[in-house]
């Protein structure tokens, strides 16, 4: 049984950093592409990242990027979220999802990020 | 970027009765491939999204018949035959033939009258 457990979230004051992580199990972590995805409160979904099943390839949306650091560790069957810079916009709960060709078929519970002073 | 546009923003349903979503994209989804990369979800209240249709009109396993898709191109649907209570949440479309970024319909929420 496929299972994304998100963990690192909480408060963080603008310009600050945070560390997402996503263990992952049920299934064999290194032959998948990873993604994060973010939901602002009560908005609507807004995809984040994409990490390819090795690491060879790193995709980022216009909003995050040079800011945060999308990475993974297969022996640990591990995916992380690097956010630096904060701001108040990248308040959202942040779900990790594990690719199938194109769709995103298995979905964390998601962690919720608040950036405030 | 791909816009995705969704019509309704909102449903008000009885149940039994049924229900349309439609989902506009501003470029082709169809790949050179042959699939077309347009996906359905559901996000009930206080969960994760769900996946029900994938490229089009393939129901997920485990996904009521009542849920059909359908479409070509760039103009999409989501049907459900008859609502019923469990339902209830926000409607997802999602295109993945161009990455990136994935991008997202703004959402179609129903409520059951």
């Amino acid at each position: 049984q496929v299972h994304l457990v998100e963990s690192g979230g909480g408060v963080v004051q603008p310009g600050r950093s945070l560390r997402l992580s996503c263990a992952a199990s049920g299934f064999t972590f290194s032959n998948y592409g990873m993604h994060w995805v973010r939901q602002p409160p009560g908005k609507g979904l807004e995809w984040v990242a994409v990490i390819w099943y090795d690491g060879s390839n790193k995709y980022y949306a216009d909003s995050v990027k040079g800011r945060f650091t999308i990475s993974r560790d297969n022996s640990k069957n591990t995916l992380y979220l690097q956010m630096n810079s904060l701001r108040a916009e990248d308040t959202a709960v942040y779900y990790c999802a594990r690719d199938e060709v194109g769709k995103l078929l298995f979905w964390g519970q998601g962690m919720l990020v608040t950036v405030s002073s | 970027d791909i816009v995705m546009t969704q019509t309704p923003l909102s449903l008000s349903v009885t149940p039994g009765q049924p229900a349309s979503i439609s989902c506009k994209s501003s470029q082709s989804l169809l790949h050179s491939d042959g699939k077309t990369y347009l996906y359905w979800y559901l996000q009930k209240p206080g969960q994760s999204p769900q996946l029900l249709i994938y490229e089009v009109s393939n129901r997920f396993s485990g996904v009521p018949d009542r849920f059909s898709g359908s479409g070509s191109g760039t103009d999409f649907t989501l049907k459900i035959s008859r609502v019923e209570a469990e339902d209830v949440g926000v409607y997802y479309c999602m295109q993945s033939i161009q990455l990136p970024p994935i991008t997202f319909g703004q959402g179609t929420r129903l409520e059951i009258k």
